[in-house]
């Protein structure tokens, strides 16, 4: 049971536009959203979180919105650049438990020039 | 600011061999996280670790086992390996504060022939 869903393999933009990344959850019990993004060979990075009090959440050129009505939550990255290109996971969790973390199966971006 | 470190970075085990993987935590952080990431899935949370004690338990079997030392390091210890647990296994560490943003190492590769 896919809890957290990317339904998006892959997604290719252009260098200056907006990309926009897409997560939905099915649980109801989950109240922290989490984006992080993962290149080749290292780790996951931390990007930008939501608290489901919030409906969005700026941070420089990313901003994550959350629809807790509809169960989902955006990743905007704007303008993208190349670097951007990397495997981005939306993950959620609830607040209440020991933190664990459910991931999405992640979404590829490529930031073409 | 030491991030977090994990050894090896690959290692190729026999099904029912007995693997120890470790993790050095970031620095100021006393809660880790491990994770299983198969092939084209998202990172699925194993255990978490908080002051040298299990603080949360994912579906795995109790052949997952870990530890975490006063210097907040941790060890994840899978015996009876089998086929199915060829994965990157990844550690994450966070602060109690602060710990929905979980930072994550690179990861070690096992491959169960």
């Amino acid at each position: 049971d896919q809890q957290v869903k990317q339904n998006s393999p892959s997604l290719s933009v252009q260098e200056g536009r907006i990309s926009i990344l897409n997560c939905d959850y099915t649980n109801s019990m989950f109240d922290y959203f989490l984006w992080y993004k993962k290149y080749p060979a290292e780790g996951p990075t931390f990007l930008i979180s939501i608290s489901s009090i919030k409906d969005k959440n700026e941070d420089g050129r990313f901003t994550v919105f959350l629809n807790k009505s509809a169960k989902h939550l955006s990743l905007h990255i704007v303008p993208s650049q190349p670097g951007d290109s990397a495997v981005y996971f939306c993950a959620a969790t609830s607040q209440g438990t020991a933190s664990k973390l459910t991931f999405g199966t992640g979404t590829r971006l490529q930031v073409t020039l | 600011e030491t991030g977090v470190t994990q050894s090896p970075t690959h290692l190729i085990k026999t099904r029912g061999q007995q693997v120890t993987l470790r993790c050095s935590s970031q620095s100021g952080h006393n809660t880790v996280s491990w994770y299983q990431q198969a092939l084209g899935q998202g990172p699925q949370f194993i255990f978490q670790y908080y002051r040298e004690e299990e603080n949360g338990r994912g579906n795995f079997p109790p052949r997952f086992s870990g530890l975490q030392f006063p210097n907040y390091s941790s060890e994840l210890n899978v015996n009876a390996l089998e086929l199915d647990d060829s994965a990157l296994y990844l550690c994450a560490s966070s602060h109690r504060d602060r710990k929905y943003e979980q930072y994550f190492g690179p990861g070690t590769r096992l491959t169960v022939t």
